[in-house]
């Protein structure tokens, strides 16, 4: 059974660093792209970027390029989203989820889809 | 990279139909064949519900369909019930080498 169980509920001040974690199970973590997804309380889903594992290939979305760093560790099949220094605006709720796409050459790519979800982390930024 | 336009809301009485559209740009849903739409009820992580434009995962009813004609996508849900209220989005590849969501629609079962 595929599993993406992610790092509990953090609250941080302006300014601190953050890194929320995304373990995953059940199926090759080296073969699928996973991304992570912002969601303020109350809005709506925003793409962040997607990681593939394999060879930590990363594409984020212009609007949080220089924002965070995605990265992911094979040795314990886990992703990661950090933050150097939070700001009250990164105020969310953050899922990462596990990508279908196709295998070509023994390399496999996202088609962007978002199939396993985890279970979210809340992150509060407040003085 | 702007957000797909959905419409904030739709509504239909249990039985009946309804779709929701996804407009884009050439740029993106006019561009490539990687649409996808979640269904999101409150409190719950989203759900994926369609890829690759039409394409059901398995265990998701065939009461969901979509397709897409140039730059925009549509979602139908037929057959409309209390389960299908929730929050929908759809999501498609850009030319910016990432990804983007659509802005989100309220379905209410009437």
């Amino acid at each position: 059974e595929v599993q993406l169980v992610q790092s509990g509920a953090e609250v941080k001040k302006p300014g601190e660093s953050l890194k929320i974690s995304c373990k995953a199970s059940g199926y090759s973590f080296t073969s699928y792209w996973i991304g992570w997804v912002r969601q303020v309380p109350g809005k709506g889903l925003e793409w962040m970027g997607i990681i593939y594992p394999d060879d930590s290939e990363i594409r984020y979305s212009p609007s949080f390029q220089g924002q965070v760093t995605i990265s992911a560790d094979t040795s314990v099949n886990t992703a990661y989203l950090q933050w150097s220094s939070l700001k009250a605006s990164d105020s969310a709720i953050y899922y990462c989820a596990r990508s279908g796409g196709y295998c070509r050459g023994g390399r496999c790519y996202s088609s962007g889809y978002l199939q396993y979800w985890g279970q979210g982390t809340l992150v509060a930024v407040a003085s | 990279q702007s957000a797909l336009t959905q419409p904030a809301s739709v509504s239909g009485s249990p039985g009946q139909s309804i779709t929701i559209s996804c407009t884009g740009t050439s740029s993106d849903i006019g561009g490539y064949h990687y649409v996808s739409w979640y269904q999101q009820h409150p409190g719950k992580a989203p759900k994926l519900i369609i890829y690759d434009v039409g394409k059901r995962p398995s265990g998701v009813s065939n009461r969901f369909s979509a397709s897409k004609s140039d730059n925009t996508a549509s979602l139908t849900i037929s057959g409309l019930q209390a389960e299908d209220e929730a929050d929908y989005y759809c999501n498609s590849y850009s030319n910016s080498s990432s990804w983007v969501f659509g802005g989100g629609t309220k379905v209410t079962v009437l």
